[in-house]
């Protein structure tokens, strides 16, 4: 099993620029989530979606949208990018329901010059 | 906002060492989890406790859990240098486990 994967691993865009985060997971579970993580400041949801078709704005959506059209993937797309976007971003899978904990990818280090 | 506040920021030990760190929170959880995240990786799930539950071990971890007071702890025993990484809880913010909140985290370092 490869988990979740995450694709890039770094990127460098200029102010302005869009782009899309990859996200896949092979384990057919139904919870996806994105969130940024800035020094000193934990982990913050972006986005997540509970099932295919199905996704809702977490804490910190401004600047951001999601699909998910299938199980698997659950991309981010950063729509026009902008310095306070320089981040380091997780996407994070589950099975559905309270008993289960998240399976991290390795994360994307997004810098916006 | 964060859910979920560790305490310490920060704890630096000698190995062999217990290290404790604490979790408080502030609405009603279903569970409360603990992760670690290894400098520049992702993070790892360690242990989850129900709310029911009151105490719960794994390995070298053990996690208590008091609703009254909204705070859970999280204890390593028998410290080794490659348990240095970040702690953080995390809470089910929308009460189906599709939304966690996680806290800044508690920085360990163990000495050899």
């Amino acid at each position: 099993n490869a988990g979740v994967t995450q694709t890039p691993k770094f990127q460098v865009l200029k102010t302005g620029q869009s782009m899309t985060l990859q996200c896949a997971q092979d384990m057919n579970h139904e919870y996806m989530s994105w969130y940024r993580q800035d020094p000193g400041m934990g982990l913050r949801l972006i986005h997540y979606s509970v099932g295919a078709g199905i996704t809702d704005q977490g804490e910190v959506p401004n600047g951001y949208n999601v699909s998910r059209s299938t199980t698997e993937d659950f991309p981010l797309r950063l729509l026009s990018a902008a310095p306070s976007q320089t981040s380091v971003y997780f996407c994070a899978s589950s099975y559905a329901g309270v008993d289960y904990g998240y399976t991290f990818g390795s994360g994307t280090r997004l810098t916006v010059v | 906002s964060q859910q979920g506040e560790e305490d310490p920021q920060a704890l630096s030990i000698q190995e062999g060492e217990n290290a404790t760190m604490n979790c408080s929170y502030k609405t009603s959880i279903n569970n409360l989890q603990w992760y670690r995240q290894n400098s520049g990786r992702g993070l790892v799930h360690l242990i989850l406790i129900r709310s029911n539950e009151r105490e719960k071990h794994s390995g070298r971890l053990r996690v208590t859990l008091d609703t009254s007071k909204k705070s859970s702890s999280l204890l390593i025993t028998a410290s080794r240098a490659a348990d240095t990484a970040s702690y953080f809880c995390a809470t089910d913010a929308g009460g189906s486990g599709s939304r966690l909140t996680f806290g800044e985290g508690t920085q360990l370092t163990v000495n050899p």
